[in-house]
């Protein structure tokens, strides 16, 4: 079975751009979360998407939105950019999310630079 | 946001050395604890989650102990290799049900 899969990689915007970011869960998962990481930080919980409906948020901005199609691919996005939202975006899959005891299956993640 | 606290921040062992984390979190409101290993440029990995006060986990030289009513869980490796070599990540999860994460114990094992 396919393991989750985040695209782009590495990706460098500079300040006041937008960015989206793509996840893909494990065929079969239908929630996926996405959390950040900045550096001396632990993950951060950013929000979870359970069968295309946001069902948890953290505490970001607005700035962070995101959505989930029928299929289950997620998509994160962040609009006007800036330095602090450089950082390490991880999507994660479980087959029905939190709330659960459900294992979650993290992707390799994008690192986004923000200049 | 629910305070999770890993210690120690980081360890450097010899192979063969055994070794334990620790991992603090919030007593009240207790719904499960996993633990996670991540290698540098590698994806999450997970070890155990964890629900039951007293809770014992084991998966190979790797086993997690739980303790609900005091807010901890401790992470033992037993004769650590060079590959046990990672950053090993708590995250507790409350009532609230989003997954609140510590800030990991790095670990470096050398030959």
């Amino acid at each position: 079975k396919a393991g989750v899969t985040q695209t782009p990689r590495y990706l460098i915007k500079t300040r006041g751009q937008q960015v989206t970011l793509s996840c893909s869960p494990i065929s079969g998962h239908r929630s996926v979360s996405w959390y950040q990481q900045t550096p001396g930080q632990g993950l951060q919980f950013l929000f979870e998407y359970f069968s295309e409906t946001q069902r948890n948020k953290g505490n970001f901005p607005g700035r962070f939105s995101g959505r989930q199609f029928s299929n289950s691919r997620s998509e994160m996005n962040v609009s006007t950019l800036e330095l602090g939202d450089s950082a390490l975006y991880l999507c994660a899959s479980s087959l029905a999310g939190q709330g659960t005891t459900d294992t979650q299956y993290f992707g390799p993640g994008t690192r986004l630079t923000v200049l | 946001i629910l305070n999770v606290e890993q210690s120690p921040q980081s360890l450097h062992v010899q192979e063969g050395d055994s070794t334990n984390f620790t991992c603090s979190f919030p007593s009240s409101n207790f719904y499960a604890l996993h633990w996670y290993r991540w290698e540098t440029a590698k994806s999450p990995e997970a070890l155990f989650v964890m629900t039951l006060n007293g809770d014992e986990k084991k998966k190979g030289r790797i086993s997690a102990t739980l303790n609900t009513k005091e807010g901890y869980s401790y992470l033992y490796i037993k004769g650590s290799q060079p590959e046990d070599s990672a950053t090993y990540l708590c995250a507790f999860r409350g009532s609230g049900y989003a997954l609140n994460f510590g800030k990991g114990t790095s670990l470096l094992v050398t030959p």
